[in-house]
């Protein structure tokens, strides 16, 4: 267990919809790490908050945005859904600002997009 | 930005065999990491390296950055059923590039 939790853990939704998906760090952890898990894009990073503020953006399309909250939870938005954002999305979270800390990963949130 | 190829795509070994897998990439990086996720899991941070020919060990495994800092490579020794996952390189600029991963099977 890292310490990071995501909701939820499954979730199933349809074409032209819009979801959020909820990341809370580690205790103590100040940044939070967004990435996308697919069969044919592997892995990839989507965005960084440190502290409430934006740090680092990825490959993040524009339907979807993040924010970063007082107490430092986060959530992702994805809007407009379409067949190929379904992933997995995980969160990882790390006590300082950039990728040189050890990053540590929540166990996913699976979106099927039907 | 830097990007990350990784070989092989899968490897399949019987238990005691050696394995290593390999990141190459056409620029200099900066560092690399590699990480290992289980099946059903999520990605866990093995090892950072920053250093040009460093080589780093934790118990069976060994991490290379060559000497260019344009590979890495990681090796596991006499493998066992534990090892199982997928493993990735990744390295970082102004964002995170990850390869594709090797995915590791052991028949035990």
């Amino acid at each position: 267990d890292s310490g990071v939790t995501q909701t939820p853990k499954h979730l199933i939704t349809a074409t032209g919809q819009r979801v959020t998906l909820r990341c809370s760090p580690r205790s103590g952890d100040l940044s939070v790490y967004w990435y996308q898990q697919s069969l044919d894009q592997g892995l990839q990073f989507l965005i960084q908050y440190y502290n409430g503020e934006e740090r680092a953006k990825g490959n993040i399309l524009e339907r979807f945005s993040a924010q970063q909250f007082p107490d430092l939870h986060s959530e992702l938005n994805l809007s407009s859904l379409e067949l190929g954002d379904s992933a997995l999305y995980f969160c990882a979270s790390s006590p300082g600002t950039g990728f040189t800390d050890t990053q540590y990963f929540g166990p996913g949130t699976r979106l099927t997009v039907l | 930005g830097q990007q990350v190829m990784q070989i092989p795509q899968y490897q399949h070994v019987q238990e005691g065999e050696d394995f290593t897998t390999y990141c190459n990439s056409s620029t200099t990086l900066s560092n690399i990491q590699w990480y290992k996720q289980r099946p059903g899991g999520h990605p866990v941070f093995l090892i950072q390296l920053v250093k040009s020919g460093e080589v780093k060990k934790q118990k069976r495994l060994t991490f290379q950055f060559g000497e260019a800092k344009k590979n890495s490579s990681l090796h596991i020794t006499a493998t066992q059923t534990t090892d199982v996952g997928t493993y990735f390189c990744a390295s970082y600029n102004n964002d995170m590039r990850f390869g594709a991963g090797t995915r590791l099977t052991v028949k035990p």
